[in-house]
């Protein structure tokens, strides 16, 4: 299957700090992608859509000026966390969209795990 | 929002086949069933889709009834390995976002 993968797998920050996440298509090119936030114990919540070469389109109750999002190549979207606050603490995962069968499936990143102290 | 609905928990004994349901029954003509399963802090792995027939790859079977209200994942001899949380998702047709729902955790016993 296809393979995407995310940097860094971890980090650690202090408060009020800004912290970047990449997500990169390694063996295909993507031009949708897709950015997913997890609370221990809980399922995946969307929250935006990052298409290559325009404003990623953001769910319901996601803030766009807290969580920048870029898709700068047809490989590359990034997640900007802007003044993470211990609340942001959280496991986020990115997939890129992939043709399979001629159907659009995602593909995961392994995820990126936050912890804002 | 998600569309479907699955049982919270299901254990299995190693070697047999497990039967993971997922009923959906508000799916519309052109939207597919997907499965995914995500072991623990790992990203999710994708297992099988499909429309309206029965589905087979290497990892596992998809069944889905012929009405599509439901369908069952079936994992024909399950290992330890396979112990993880399996979500059921159909995709909204008007764009290719996945809404997850709480999906099934699956326990493997030995």
């Amino acid at each position: 299957g296809a393979v995407v993968s995310q940097h860094p797998s971890r980090v650690i920050c202090k408060s009020g700090t800004s912290v970047k996440i990449e997500c990169r298509s390694l063996d295909f090119q993507a031009t949708t992608m897709f950015w997913y936030r997890q609370f221990p114990k809980q399922s995946l919540m969307l929250m935006a859509t990052s298409n290559e070469g325009s404003k990623a389109t953001y769910e319901q109750g996601v803030e766009k000026d807290k969580f920048l999002i870029n898709h700068a190549s047809l490989t590359l979207s990034t997640l900007t966390v802007t003044s993470a606050h211990p609340e942001d603490s959280s496991f986020y995962i990115c997939s890129a969209s992939f043709p399979l069968a001629r159907v659009e499936t995602q593909y995961f990143g392994p995820g990126t795990r936050l912890l804002v102290l | 929002d998600a569309k479907t609905t699955q049982p919270p928990s299901m254990d299995c004994a190693e070697g047999r086949a497990a039967n993971l349901p997922c009923n959906h029954s508000t799916i519309s003509g052109n939207e597919y069933v997907y499965w995914y399963r995500q072991i623990h802090s790992q990203g999710p792995q994708y297992i099988i889709h499909g429309l309206k027939n029965n589905e087979t790859n290497e990892m596992a079977s998809l069944i889905i009834t012929e009405d599509r209200k439901s369908s069952t994942l079936i994992l024909p001899h399950a290992t330890l390995r396979d112990t993880a949380v399996y979500y059921c998702i159909v995709r909204v047709p008007t764009g290719n976002q996945f809404y997850f729902g709480t999906g099934t955790s699956l326990t493997v016993i030995p």
